[in-house]
């Protein structure tokens, strides 16, 4: 039940872009995804329900293949601010949800 | 702004003892949840709350046991604690099922 996260690490140069992805092996209703950084509670970025389209805000945008049960997460121009872990939580009830392992991401100057 | 508020930040058990750990909310989110967080393993469901009144099994329910208190609270209990359960715990709320949850800062609990 729990999604497949890949990368599992990531190390970017400020300014470079990114790709996160998230894999289920369940029909999926909707697709979280939140940035946690270390020692902190994890952040809400956005969600992408079945039947919704590609969201995003500034630099930061996801989409939701529902055929594919896949989502992808993307960050362009990344800032230093960026770095933490990004997990994708998904749900096929809209009520339990599963979290993948995460994706560690670093930006360096 | 508190948002969602746990308590307490840190504490250490010993195998055996008994425990509640406390969440509320001031957003008058409907639904909430408690997680566990393990190095390596993400966040897991341990229960849920869809609606006041109401609570639900998650992927990891076993060792647990959670009340829906009133609207605002959700507190999970440990009756027996075993050093597996040494994690950090999460408790989130949302406005309705499937919307965006606010996590609370965590706890931090070792049993020894």
């Amino acid at each position: 039940q729990q999604p497949v996260q890949s990368p599992q690490a990531v190390i970017l140069r400020e300014g470079e872009d990114a790709v996160i992805n998230c894999s289920s092996s369940k029909a999926l209703y909707s697709v979280h995804w939140y940035r946690q950084k270390h020692g902190e509670a994890p952040v809400f970025l956005m969600i992408l329900l079945k039947g919704g389209e590609q969201k995003g805000h500034e630099k930061i945008s996801a989409s939701f293949n529902e055929k594919k049960q896949q989502s992808s997460l993307y960050l362009t121009a990344s800032q230093l601010s960026y770095s933490g872990t990004y997990f994708c939580g998904t749900s096929s009830t809209g009520n339990q949800f599963y979290f993948g392992t995460g994706t560690s991401l670093t930006v360096i100057p | 702004n508190a948002g969602v508020t746990q308590t307490p930040k840190f504490q250490v058990l010993k195998t055996g003892q008994s425990m509640t750990l406390q969440c509320a909310q001031d957003m008058n989110h409907n639904s909430m949840y408690w997680y566990r967080q393990d190095p390596g393993m993400g966040l897991r469901l341990i229960y849920y709350s869809a609606s006041e009144g109401t609570t639900d099994k998650g992927e990891v329910p076993n060792g647990y046991n959670v009340s829906r208190l009133n609207k605002r609270e959700f507190s999970l209990r440990l009756e027996s604690a075993a050093p597996s359960q040494t994690s950090v715990y999460f408790c989130a709320s949302s406005d309705f099922s499937n919307q965006p949850q606010h996590f609370g800062d965590g706890t931090r609990l070792s049993i020894l």
